[in-house]
């Protein structure tokens, strides 16, 4: 049974860098049908999609957020991580990691079908 | 990029009602449509891909219709588990996604 468990400070100060890393258990972050994510939400607010890696280490982000963004994978602990730099109080949310499953197939790497139960991250001072 | 547009925001039903969420996107995306179930304090669950494509798992009172811009997520006879909020996303073009539907009780 495929688990995500995102981990990382749970408050950022202004202008420094976010950091989380999302540990996948039951399964291979190598396996190469599945795509990986992270997708946040402020409080009492909607989805936003942050980006997608595959385990080569193929990256695609949002241009809103792409000057900020780097998305890794470190696969000798079966891990992959998220940065966001020069984070605001805008940036508070929770972030979620999540899985595509591509079943063998072609398939998007924009969709997520498991996610991650999510972590609050708040930008204070 | 793609906006996507859900209405109603909110929805009052009672259960058994039958319901309809309706999610347009600012230009085509085919059939690239996803619909996820977000419960308080819960990660989303994904509900239907491919605008119609039923998630393995989901309960078939849940469907989904619609390409090009305009789509619809169904619930044939609304249950308890179901009050909860819906998104619908797009991927056709990366991944943006409509900004909810809450369904609340009457």
């Amino acid at each position: 049974q495929l688990q995500l468990q995102e981990s990382g400070p749970g408050l950022v100060k202004p202008s420094e860098t976010l950091s989380l890393t999302c540990t996948v258990s039951g399964g291979s972050i190598r396996n190469n049908n599945y795509y990986w994510g992270w997708i946040r939400q402020p409080p009492g607010k909607g989805l936003e999609w942050i980006g997608s890696i595959y385990y080569s280490g193929s990256t695609y982000y949002n241009p809103s957020l792409k000057s900020r963004v780097t998305m890794s994978v470190d696969t000798s602990k079966n891990q992959f991580s998220l940065k966001l730099s020069s984070v605001t109080a805008a940036d508070t949310a929770v972030y979620y990691c999540a899985r595509r499953d591509c079943g063998g197939g072609a398939c998007s790497a924009y969709l997520f079908d498991y996610w991650g139960q999510g972590t609050l991250v708040t930008v204070s001072s | 990029d793609i906006q996507m547009t859900q209405s109603p925001s909110t929805l009052s039903a009672s259960v058994g009602d039958r319901v309809t969420i309706t999610c347009r996107a600012s230009q085509s995306i085919s059939s690239w449509l996803a619909w996820f179930q977000q419960k308080p304090g819960k990660a989303p669950k994904l509900l239907i891909y491919k605008a119609s494509s039923l998630e393995s798992g989901v309960p078939s009172r849940f469907s989904g219709s619609g390409s090009g811009t305009e789509f619809i997520l169904t619930i044939s006879s609304l249950q308890p588990d179901d009050f909860a909020t819906y998104y619908c996303q797009q991927y056709n073009s990366q991944a943006t996604f409509g900004q909810g539907t809450k369904v609340e009780i009457k």
